[in-house]
């Protein structure tokens, strides 16, 4: 059984393009969390999503930042114009329950030149 | 609001004694999880430790316990015998099992140790 999958590991981006980060849950998660870390932070929580439905977006900057996790594929995080701001490591975590031990991916580093 | 704390920016602890990193939480759910996860230099997150709000019996996984004092809103994870592999950062973290979905992270702990 894989562990969660994203691509790309590493991105980089010139401002103003668009950035796409995709993650892959576990087999048999259905509860896909996505968060930032800066560097030397912790991770901040973005956004929660279940199959086609986004739960808690509290997390999300109002502008720019979108998220879907559609009924076939991964789920995707996407960035537009992007901002040197925006250079950070994004995580992708899934569970099968809500409640239940989020298992994480490796991360995206998003660099924005 | 829900908010982590780790007041320990840094930790050096001797290979094979035991370290322990503190962890202080606010929440105003009745129902919780605290978690501890790894974060080596290479970058992943590995999930280490669970404790629920309503186990009675502080969790233990190995060379890891979790010191859990309800009262106090404390979650200090106890690292035995400490390896150089044990090197990395350390986040606590805790989400509500009411309401709200997120689950919060603290700043981290970098431990250090020492051969």
């Amino acid at each position: 059984n894989a562990g969660v999958m994203q691509n790309p590991r590493h991105l980089v981006r010139r401002r103003g393009q668009e950035a796409r980060l995709r993650c892959s849950p576990m087999k048999g998660h259905s509860h896909v969390y996505w968060y930032r870390q800066l560097p030397e932070e912790g991770l901040k929580f973005m956004v929660y999503l279940q199959k086609e439905n986004i739960i808690d977006e509290s997390g999300m900057p109002k502008e720019r930042f979108s998220a879907e996790f559609p009924k076939e594929g991964p789920s995707i995080l996407r960035i537009q114009q992007v901002v040197r701001g925006d250079s950070a490591a994004y995580f992708c975590a899934s569970s099968p329950l809500r409640a239940d031990e989020q298992f994480f991916g490796p991360g995206t580093r998003l660099t924005v030149l | 609001a829900q908010k982590i704390t780790q007041t320990q920016p840094g930790m050096f602890v001797q290979e094979k004694e035991a370290v322990t990193l503190d962890c202080t939480y606010d929440t105003s759910d009745p129902s919780y999880g605290l978690f501890w996860y790894k974060q080596p230099s290479s970058g992943e997150m590995i999930f280490l430790i669970y404790q629920g709000s309503y186990d009675q019996q502080n969790a233990t996984e190995g060379r890891y316990s979790l010191n859990f004092q309800k009262a106090r809103k404390s979650a200090n994870l106890v690292i035995s015998a400490s390896q150089l592999g044990d090197s990395a950062m350390y986040f606590c973290a805790m989400r509500g099992n009411t309401g709200g979905f997120k689950t919060i992270f603290g700043a981290g702990t970098r431990l250090f140790v020492k051969a």
